[in-house]
Parts: C-alpha cells; structure tokens; sequence
C-alpha cells in the first residue's frame, strides 16, 4: 500500500506550458516536502510545507498543501527544459509517527522539449 | 565535509555475494538515513539512525540487509547474500534531526548504484 500517491507517474510537454503534479494521501501529515532529482544525483528539496492550506511560490513553482494536509500539488508555470527531472513528494509524521522519517510518492518524471 | 559522501558510486556483484555501502554524512548532522531506489521509482525507506537511540530498522526487506554507524557518523550498509532483486540504487541522506515547526530537511548523497548479475 503506497502510502502517499503522486500523479501523474510521467509527464511530457513542450515548451511554456503548463503543468500540475498531485501527491494525495488517506493519512494527515505533519509536514510535506517536495524534491527534485536529476540523474545520478540524489534528490534535491525544494520546498518544505507544515500548515494546512499553506501556499508557496519559488520562482515559476507554487507549491500548495491541502486544508486537512493530506495532499499537495506542485504548479509549475511557463515550464521550461531544465525543469526537466523526477519530482517526489515527501511527507513526515503520518499517524503520529516520528517527524525524521521521511515516506516518499513514487515520482514523477518530467520532460520538458524545446 | 559539505555535502553526503557515498561509495562506491557504482557496484557490480554476483548473485550470493556480499556487499557493503560506506555513507559519510555532513560533520555535525545527527541523523542518517538509508533509502532503495528503483530505477526512475521513488525512494523505500530502509533504515533510521537518531543521535544514540535505537536505529528504526523498520524498512529492511529481510534479515540479509545490516547497517551500523559508528560513532555517530559514517555508517555502512551490509546486504548479505545479494539477490537480483537488489539491485538499485541506494541512497544515503543526513539531517541536522531538529524539527523546526514538525519540519525535517534531509540531504542527499548521489547514491550508490547496484547491479547484482
């Protein structure tokens, strides 16, 4: 059972479009992450949300967490080739278990063509 | 050092051989971590070290998978008897293990691929 589900698994499109990746969950978190990843790197953090409803703009990202944080989305603007990589949502401290461990979605791999 | 330090980075073994993962997580972080990652997948846990308490081994598959750190700092991930169904790439992250507003920041190492013929 995944605990926290991303969609969608793969995304492709072109240049200046844009695009919305989910992560849902049937478990309230304390906290949720989102990553990127390029290849033969580990996973990078992006942005780190703890309070339901909160919202967050990095640059052409905007990252919002859901009221009863359950889920999140990842809106990505104007999408451009290097946005291309394995994006993952993380969330932390899902019934009552420890904040320090981390359950990741499963990805979604991105592809942005010129 | 400034950043997680994994090695080897690449590893090919033979089915039934035993292999071993170093990690070197940032000076000063007193969390370390181990995540399995399958190809363009997202990451399993594995296993959770915090400061002196007890690791929290609750994402080891079997009884073939071991991991130590010493010392509260480098830490080494053991899979006995090595399967096909190992082979991944296995990551290593650190944390500072304070949780700022029920927030934790991990960072990564690059990872250790393992290809198990």
């Amino acid at each position: 059972t995944q605990l926290l589900e991303q969609s969608p698994q793969f995304l492709s499109i072109q240049e200046g479009e844009n695009l919305t990746v989910y992560c849902n969950s049937s478990s309230v978190f304390s906290s949720l992450q989102w990553y990127r990843q390029e290849p033969g790197e580990g996973p990078v953090l992006l942005v780190t949300v703890v309070t339901g409803g909160e919202v967050k703009k990095l640059k052409r990202l905007t990252f919002q967490f859901g009221d009863a944080r359950k889920d999140s989305s990842l809106h990505i603007t104007a999408a451009q080739p290097g946005d291309t990589g394995l994006y993952l949502c993380a969330g932390a401290g899902a019934g009552g278990t420890s904040y320090g461990k981390l359950t990741f979605g499963q990805g979604t791999i991105l592809t942005v063509h010129p | 050092g400034a950043g997680v330090s994994q090695s080897p980075s690449n590893k090919v073994t033979e089915k039934g051989k035993d292999v071993e993962l170093r990690c070197d997580p940032i000076s000063g972080h007193t969390a370390l971590y181990w995540y399995r990652q399958s190809l363009g997948q997202g990451l399993e846990f594995l296993i959770y070290f915090q400061g002196n308490s007890a690791p929290d081994k609750s994402g080891l598959p079997s009884d073939r998978f071991s991991a130590e750190r010493t010392g509260g700092s480098v830490s080494t991930l053991t899979i006995q008897r090595t399967q096909q169904e190992d082979s991944a790439v296995y990551l290593c992250a650190s944390s500072w293990g304070r949780f700022a507003s029920g927030a934790n920041v991990l960072t990564f190492g690059a990872g250790s691929r393992l290809t198990v013929l």
